[in-house]
């Protein structure tokens, strides 16, 4: 079936550096892509989404780019703390009735080192 | 708080008992999700509800398992006949109908051990 997946399960980085997760994706029905960001003991929490007409977007210390001729989906993280440490997921949504169902990818470890 | 509410945090419970979780959605919002997790993956979706309405399930829900939404507002996720395979956290999330994108606020889960 269609999923979406990620290229690294680990990330470590210095505090200070920049951090990309990346995220490939399968299904070219998807139109809504989200990035959530989980803690130890926590659910995950929303933290930049994308939708299909769209290449990049910015938030605050992050930003969302979405390659729709590969498939690809990356989150940049400026200037890493320590309190970024967690598992990120990619998340895609193919519309339909709902764009709160959501497939998940397997997710990748992001750990700052102070 | 005024976040989504998930109560229990944590249930151990011997194979073949039945469980019962409940979700408390933030206020305003209209839809109501639930999810399962397990280690290592990302969540799974299981079901929805717009209001009181259960709109979709997923093949993952099978018929031991049940969800309401009443009223409206809360729901429950009740397992009938646990299996060890069942043994995930259970994740509710809430959404506002009429953004326009839909976000997900996600609760703390449950955290299902069968033994």
């Amino acid at each position: 079936g269609e999923s979406v997946g990620l290229h690294l399960p680990t990330l470590s980085v210095q505090e200070g550096d920049n951090s990309i997760i990346n995220c490939a994706y399968s299904n070219s029905a998807s139109d809504y892509f989200i990035w959530y960001k989980q803690e130890s003991g926590k659910g995950p929490q929303f933290i930049i989404d994308i939708r299909s007409n769209m290449d990049k977007r910015q938030g605050q210390r992050v930003t969302v780019l979405l390659n729709k001729t590969v498939k690809h989906l990356s989150l940049q993280i400026a200037a890493t703390q320590p309190g970024d440490s967690a598992v990120y997921f990619c998340a895609e949504n193919a519309g339909g009735t709902s764009y709160g169902k959501l497939t998940f990818g397997q997710g990748t470890i992001l750990t700052v080192h102070p | 708080d005024t976040g989504v509410s998930q109560d229990p945090r944590h249930k151990i419970t011997k194979r073949g008992q039945n469980v019962t979780f409940r979700c408390d959605p933030i206020s305003e919002h209209n839809r109501l999700y639930w999810y399962r997790q397990t280690l290592g993956q990302g969540p799974e979706f299981l079901t929805y509800f717009q209001n009181e309405a259960q709109l979709e399930k997923s093949r993952l829900l099978s018929d031991r398992f049940s969800a309401e939404r009443p009223k409206g507002s809360f729901s429950t996720l009740e397992i009938q006949r646990t299996e060890q395979g069942d043994s995930a956290m259970y994740l509710c999330a809430s959404s506002r109908l009429g953004q326009g994108d839909e976000k997900l606020f996600f609760g703390s889960g449950t955290q299902l051990s069968v033994l």
